[in-house]
């Protein structure tokens, strides 16, 4: 059984350009979220995504935004980068509803 | 508001010792609960959870207390390990049409085993 899976493992982009993080789900799971993790912070919740559809978002502007495959990878754009959006960004899965969320090891984004 | 956060930023123990690390949360009507390891360069992984109509649950070195009178919760690890070192993050569920997704991070408490 493989993990959650993300790429590339590091970036760094410019102001005002755009990016688009990959994750590849656990095997077999239908959900997966992204979750932006300042240095030094706990990870913040951006959005989930269930079979395609977004299925619920936290405090984070437009210009962030998401998709969810059929074979439940997900990709995470972000238009417009800021110098605040400096980050580890987090891909998580899971099985069923209730069940733990699987992490993968994260995107260093670095916008300079 | 909804806040989950943890009530000392660091933690240092010898090893051998038993760790304990707190966590207080706000929403009285949070049911679920998860404590995560996150070691340096790598994303959080899973140590174990707990739902609002149990006061304990065990694992493998760890066990989980939660205290809803005063929304308290714990994380002890028995006979710490240096392998444990890392920082540790509790999290509260929030529901989204029944499909677990929006997590609430406390900051992490830094532990540090001495050897």
């Amino acid at each position: 059984e493989t993990g959650v899976t993300q790429s590339p493992t590091h970036l760094i982009k410019t102001r005002g350009q755009q990016v688009t993080l990959r994750c590849s789900s656990q095997s077999g799971h239908n959900t997966v979220s992204w979750y932006q993790q300042a240095l030094g912070q706990g990870p913040q919740f951006i959005f989930q995504y269930y079979r395609e559809e977004e299925n619920g978002r936290g405090n984070f502007p437009p210009r962030f935004s998401g998709l969810q495959f059929p074979n439940y990878s997900s990709e995470l754009n972000v238009n417009a980068l800021e110098l605040d959006d400096s980050a580890l960004y987090l891909c998580a899965s899971s099985l069923l509803a209730g069940s733990p969320l699987h992490f993968g090891n994260g995107t260093r984004l670095t916008v300079t | 508001g909804e806040s989950v956060g943890l009530h000392l930023p660091t933690l240092s123990v010898q090893e051998g010792d038993n760790s304990i690390i707190n966590c207080a949360y706000s929403n009285s009507a949070s049911d679920y609960f998860i404590w995560y390891k996150q070691e340096s360069g790598k994303g959080p992984q899973f140590i174990i959870d707990i739902r609002s109509n149990m006061d304990k649950r065990q694992g493998q070195r760890v066990t989980v207390l939660l205290n809803k009178t005063v929304k308290h919760l714990s994380l002890q690890i028995a006979a710490t390990q240096p392998g444990d070192s890392a920082v540790y993050f509790c999290a509260e569920n929030r529901w989204y049409g029944g499909s677990q997704g929006n997590l609430i991070f406390g900051k992490g408490t830094k532990l540090s085993v001495k050897p």
